[in-house]
């Protein structure tokens, strides 16, 4: 069964550093996502990205982070310069086009800013 | 905006016995979706059931079915003969009706089974 893969599965940076968190969505999947989720928390949404660009994206996804799909199967998510509150599971997920897909998550990328 | 609340961290229910688990949300939408996803530890969401906010008809998935009430916002799961494979993270979430809309999470319910 077709799933989305996220690496690295946990990653632990300095405050200040850059991190590129990949994922490989299903192949034939249109909408892309990056949602995170601080322990404890709720599951936020990050950004969505559609044919080649960003279609939404939230108050939390400032100037320091930046999404790119760089070839026809990796999706990434940048933070440019990590802060400790960047520390949290990071979760791809993607879905076909339509209205009614549903959202095909990946396992997450947990990222640990010290 | 739209939120979406679960009132209850924890739940726990009996091998075999049936749970509901609350959820609420609020919004200025008509058409939307609601759904339900399970995480248990350590791996990523799946979906477990999924509502169009159109249909009247509450959604039903095997063991699991929805109480969908649009006119009180309320989106309620119940577990019928639950199984230990059952225990897990429960997210309620709210989507919008456009084509790239993002989804929007409850805090979550944790499940226990009890054997």
């Amino acid at each position: 069964e077709p799933e989305v893969t996220q690496t690295p599965s946990h990653q632990v940076t300095q405050m200040g550093q850059e991190v590129i968190l990949r994922c490989v969505p299903i192949s034939n999947h249109l909408y892309f996502y990056w949602y995170r989720q601080i322990l404890g928390q709720k599951v936020e949404f990050l950004v969505s990205f559609y044919n080649n660009e960003i279609s939404e994206k939230s108050e939390i996804f400032d100037d320091q982070f930046s999404v790119e799909r760089p070839d026809g199967s990796n999706f990434t998510l940048k933070i440019r310069s990590t802060k400790l509150e960047d520390s949290a599971m990071y979760f791809c997920a993607s879905r076909t086009g339509g209205n009614t897909g549903e959202l095909f998550f990946g396992e997450g990328s947990r990222l640990t800013v010290l | 905006a739209q939120t979406v609340t679960q009132s209850q961290p924890e739940m726990s229910v009996q091998e075999a016995e049936t749970v509901t688990l609350s959820c609420t949300y609020d919004t200025s939408e008509s058409d939307y979706y609601l759904f339900w996803y399970k995480q248990p530890p350590s791996r990523q969401m799946i979906l477990v059931i999924r509502q169009e906010a159109y249909k009247q008809q509450n959604a039903t998935e095997n063991r699991f079915s929805v109480n969908f009430q649009k006119a009180a916002k309320s989106f309620s799961l119940k577990i019928s003969d639950s199984q230990l494979g059952d225990a897990a993270m429960y997210f309620c979430a709210y989507r919008s009706w456009s084509n790239a809309g993002k989804s929007t999470f409850g805090d979550g319910t944790t499940l226990t089974v009890k054997p």
